[in-house]
């Protein structure tokens, strides 16, 4: 069966500060891979989603990337956290075709405080 | 462009029936979902609905999707305090990617005793 982990769990870093969240799948190959960021109280929002190594769709400006270095691995990346990155985040993942549905899975989330 | 709405917060006492409520706009949505998010956790897929059926039914879960008034809701009979959390309702395009899955705002559901 298909598991997705992502860590750390829960991260506290100050302003100014890299991130890097890491993400990985198991059981699947080659499957579509997102990272989605739930603002407390709020929705979730798609920030990258990915179909190939290497190959990464963002969808809102800000100053976070994300990059795939092996198949079945997402990372989420900053530079510089600003106060407004705090927020849970989510990596999900789906199979690489529409035939089932197109239904995500997701991992268990980090949540991150930027002081 | 694409949007699904759903009402904030539900309070139903513990054994009543929940019922929660989603709109979306979209009309060739060929998937729509509903997924639960427990207190600090990830989300987790409940069940799903094909745009061309009416209701389906999981023990206690009943969906029901409207697709003339494009109206879909979940339907929690004998709800209990392990039911408590965020309940978001999602859809997909026909023909689209799962990148274009377009979540709604979820519903919080709180279970009074």
């Amino acid at each position: 069966s298909q598991t997705i982990h992502q860590w750390p769990a829960t991260l506290v870093q100050p302003v100014g500060s890299p991130l890097s969240l890491e993400c990985t799948v198991e059981g699947t190959s080659n499957p579509n891979l997102y990272w989605y960021r739930q603002a407390a109280g709020r929705g979730l929002q798609l920030l990258f989603y990915s179909v190939g190594i290497g190959q990464i769709s963002s969808e809102v400006p800000q100053n976070l990337s994300a990059s795939r270095p092996q198949d079945r691995q997402f990372i989420l990346s900053s530079k510089k956290l600003l106060l407004s990155d705090s927020g849970f985040y989510l990596c999900a993942w789906s199979p690489p075709d529409s035939h089932s549905g197109n239904t995500i899975y997701f991992g268990e989330g980090s949540w991150l405080t930027v002081v | 462009g694409e949007d699904v709405e759903q009402s904030l917060f539900l309070s139903v006492r513990e054994g009543d029936s929940s019922v929660i409520n989603c709109t979306y706009t979209d009309s060739s949505s060929t998937y729509l979902y509903w997924y639960k998010q427990e207190p600090g956790a990830g989300l987790q897929l409940l069940t799903y609905i094909f745009s061309n059926m009416d209701m389906k039914q999981d023990q206690r879960l009943t969906v029901l999707l409207n697709k003339k008034d494009k109206h879909l809701s979940l339907r929690i009979a004998d709800t209990q305090t392990g039911d408590s959390a965020i309940y978001f309702c999602a859809e997909t395009p026909r023909g689209g990617s799962a990148s274009k899955i377009i979540f709604g705002s979820g519903t919080r559901l709180s279970i009074r005793p």
